[in-house]
């Protein structure tokens, strides 16, 4: 019963590869989110997608592709890994209200060698 | 755009003291403010905040923080601390409706027995 679920919780690769993350929320919220969590654990918010569509996209390279195939579901899509991917990845979701908080998965751990 | 800091790094208190955990912010219309948690390997937890009404808002396992507009700030406090409060404490802001959350850079509470 697991509120927003991510897949894999740890992803060990090579430079170049290509790789995805899988992100569900069961909440009913229409609002999700990506962030990136440094290894001085700074938090900083990569994508945001409202009812399946992008609403925030904050200076983030082309090689991140979110995907979004319904309101319950935000994959994060990354083409030809560099070193300084490594990094964990969090899911969130919320209500699109701005008052709501947001629900975090637990994380995806992300090593580039 | 807005700003969130938190001065320390660290916060060491005694359990059974009273702890507070400092934030202060900047933006340029009316702050959405948060409190989040995290312990070691897990997501984000919310704790509290404040949107509008009483400044003095209380939360989740008895913490509770204070807004004050005239020093834009947003301390975290809790009465009397407890060992298993011990993780890293995160406030975050948002300018108003649909601006992104920005977190601060998060403080470590450690709780000594």
């Amino acid at each position: 019963d697991t509120a927003v679920s991510q897949t894999p919780k740890y992803l060990v690769t090579q430079m170049g590869n290509d790789k995805s993350i899988k992100c569900e929320q069961n909440l009913g919220h229409d609002t999700m989110y990506w962030y990136k969590q440094d290894s001085k654990k700074f938090l900083k918010i990569m994508f945001s997608y409202n009812n399946k569509e992008l609403i925030i996209n904050e200076t983030v390279p082309n090689r991140f592709s979110p995907k979004s195939p319904d309101k319950a579901h935000l994959n994060l899509h990354i083409n030809s890994l560099e070193l300084g991917d490594s990094a964990v990845y969090f899911c969130a979701s919320s209500h699109g209200d701005g008052n709501s908080p947001l629900h975090f998965g637990n994380g995806t751990r992300l090593t580039v060698t | 755009a807005q700003s969130v800091a938190q001065p320390e790094d660290q916060v060491n208190v005694a359990e059974g003291n009273p702890l507070t955990v400092k934030c202060t912010y900047s933006v340029s219309g009316n702050p959405y403010l948060f409190w989040y948690v995290q312990y070691p390997n897990r997501g984000l937890q919310f704790l509290l905040k404040y949107i509008t009404g009483d400044n003095l808002v209380k939360g989740s396992y008895g913490f509770e923080a204070e807004f004050n507009k005239s020093q834009t700030s947003f301390h975290l406090k809790k009465p009397s601390a407890l060992v298993s409060d011990s993780a890293l404490y995160f406030c975050a802001v948002r300018d108003g409706g649909n601006t992104p959350l920005v977190f601060g850079k998060g403080t470590r509470l450690s709780v000594i027995a």
